[in-house]
């Protein structure tokens, strides 16, 4: 099946710092999505992109399908103490097998 | 509007023992999907479910895992017996839209915390 390469695996970053992760893929996606995971909780929807070369925005989020499709990244600018948590790309290939593959996350530590 | 439902929020068990979780979609969401989440893991999909037929359960290991959705709404997926490597949280997840015109966006429950020992 497909696989989702995510990096950074960790980050700690300064109170007010931008952040940026990305994902890669051996394969095609036809929409790429990025969610949160706070901890004790299930992943909550960021960001969808559905059309390559599209850029989305989401207040400080900010999020762009690769041209190739086979990439993603997501930016976090002037980050706050909320931000705290475990990053998720997804992406979803064309198809009848539209099955949502997650990347390994992105744990993103804000530090005062 | 309320959100996905799951419970118990934690089990522990020993191997070879039985378990079931129990899933509450958002009303009016056709698609229902169980994921496995290991520590440190993004989320596996387990199964998904269109109103109550089976859309994909590729993944399941139909020897120990089952799951069913009777009524196009609940859903229960067990797991008999249990093994060390099935501690995890299975997370249940709902969607307004499937098929062709599935968009990806999963609305999750808060998971139910599985641990065998």
């Amino acid at each position: 099946g497909q696989q989702l390469n995510q990096s950074p695996q960790s980050m700690f970053i300064q109170e007010g710092e931008d952040v940026s992760m990305n994902c890669t893929s051996s394969s095609i996606f036809n929409t790429w999505l990025w969610y949160k995971q706070d901890p004790g909780e299930g992943p909550v929807l960021l960001i969808a992109l559905y059309k390559a070369g599209e850029l989305t925005s989401n207040g400080r989020l900010t999020a762009q399908f690769g041209i190739t499709r086979k990439d993603s990244f997501l930016n976090i600018s002037a980050s706050i103490p909320s931000d705290v948590g475990i990053y998720f790309c997804a992406g979803q290939p064309s198809g009848s097998a539209r099955q949502l593959t997650f990347g390994s996350g992105t744990q993103l530590t804000v530090l005062p | 509007e309320a959100g996905v439902a799951q419970s118990p929020r934690y089990k522990i068990i020993e191997k070879r023992q039985s378990v079931a979780f129990w899933c509450n979609p958002i009303s009016g969401h056709a698609t229902l999907y169980w994921y496995q989440q290991i520590l440190g893991q993004g989320p596996k999909l387990l199964i998904q479910f269109q109103n109550n037929g089976v859309v994909d359960d590729s993944q399941l290991p139909k020897d120990r895992f089952s799951a069913e959705r009777l009524k196009g709404v609940d859903s229960t997926l067990k797991i008999q017996p249990a093994k060390l490597e099935d501690s995890a949280v299975y997370l249940c997840a709902s969607s307004r839209t499937s098929g062709r015109a599935h968009t990806g966006e999963l609305f999750f429950g808060e998971g139910s915390r599985l641990t065998v020992l």
